[in-house]
């Protein structure tokens, strides 16, 4: 079985700050993990996927996470939050077949 | 070209009625599926098909049924609509293989309303 924890259903930052999102997974097998991230009224756009190798993975808009195997977590930084990066954001894992399972997912919030 | 295309974006419907949401991807995957999000925006599987077979059912009622009748399209017929099926349902794409370190790509999403 896989399952997916996202720490904080919302996390409020100023821009410019840093952005971090947690995520921490449970798997059997060695997993694949993915965070998306959803704009309102919008389906779903990949930022990063970790899959074998480097641990420190780097996706889209300067957005990174780090793989740690120890701690089963998959966390999400940005060091300067922009005004357009209010988002759901959400933590997947693939793990055994071909499902791909949601963490519930975070909202950020950013003020000016 | 859009990759994953649902039709329609918006469907209010009465209860008991009978919808259908379609679905079609143009990225020569081998799989897809449906998700439902509700509106606490948890994102739940429902059904997977690789190559037009279904190989993943999760607990959905038998209200559902999904058809694929190829492996670009996976269409979802919902039969006696309740009001706890109001939702957004997302349809996605993958290439095939347990292994395969691949993404979904996800359509914009159906919101279904039941009034």
């Amino acid at each position: 079985a896989q399952s997916v924890t996202q720490l904080g259903s919302h996390v409020s930052v100023s821009e410019g700050a840093l952005v971090l999102l947690r995520c921490n997974y449970s798997s059997s097998v060695p997993p694949y993990l993915f965070w998306y991230v959803q704009y309102p009224n919008q389906g779903l756009q990949l930022l990063l996927k970790y899959t074998t190798g480097a641990t420190l993975v780097k996706g889209i808009n300067g957005f990174e996470a780090e793989f740690k195997k120890s701690e089963t977590s998959f966390h999400l930084t940005k060091p300067s939050a922009h005004m357009s990066d209010a988002a759901e954001y959400f933590c997947a894992v693939k793990a055994a077949g071909n499902k791909l399972t949601f963490g519930g997912g975070t909202r950020v919030l950013v003020k000016p | 070209d859009t990759a994953v295309s649902q039709t329609p974006k918006y469907l209010v419907t009465q209860m008991g009625n009978d919808k259908s949401i379609k679905c079609e991807q143009n990225l020569g995957h081998d799989t897809m599926y449906w998700y439902k999000q509700d509106s606490k925006k948890f994102l739940k599987i429902m059904f997977s098909y690789n190559n037009k077979e279904l190989i993943i059912n999760e607990t959905v009622p038998n209200r559902f049924s999904p058809k694929s009748p190829d492996k670009a399209h996976l269409n979802l017929h919902i039969n006696s609509l309740e009001l706890g099926d109001s939702a957004v349902y997302f349809c996605a794409s993958s290439q095939a293989g347990a292994r395969v370190n691949t993404e979904a790509f996800f359509g914009q999403g159906t919101r279904l309303t039941v009034v």
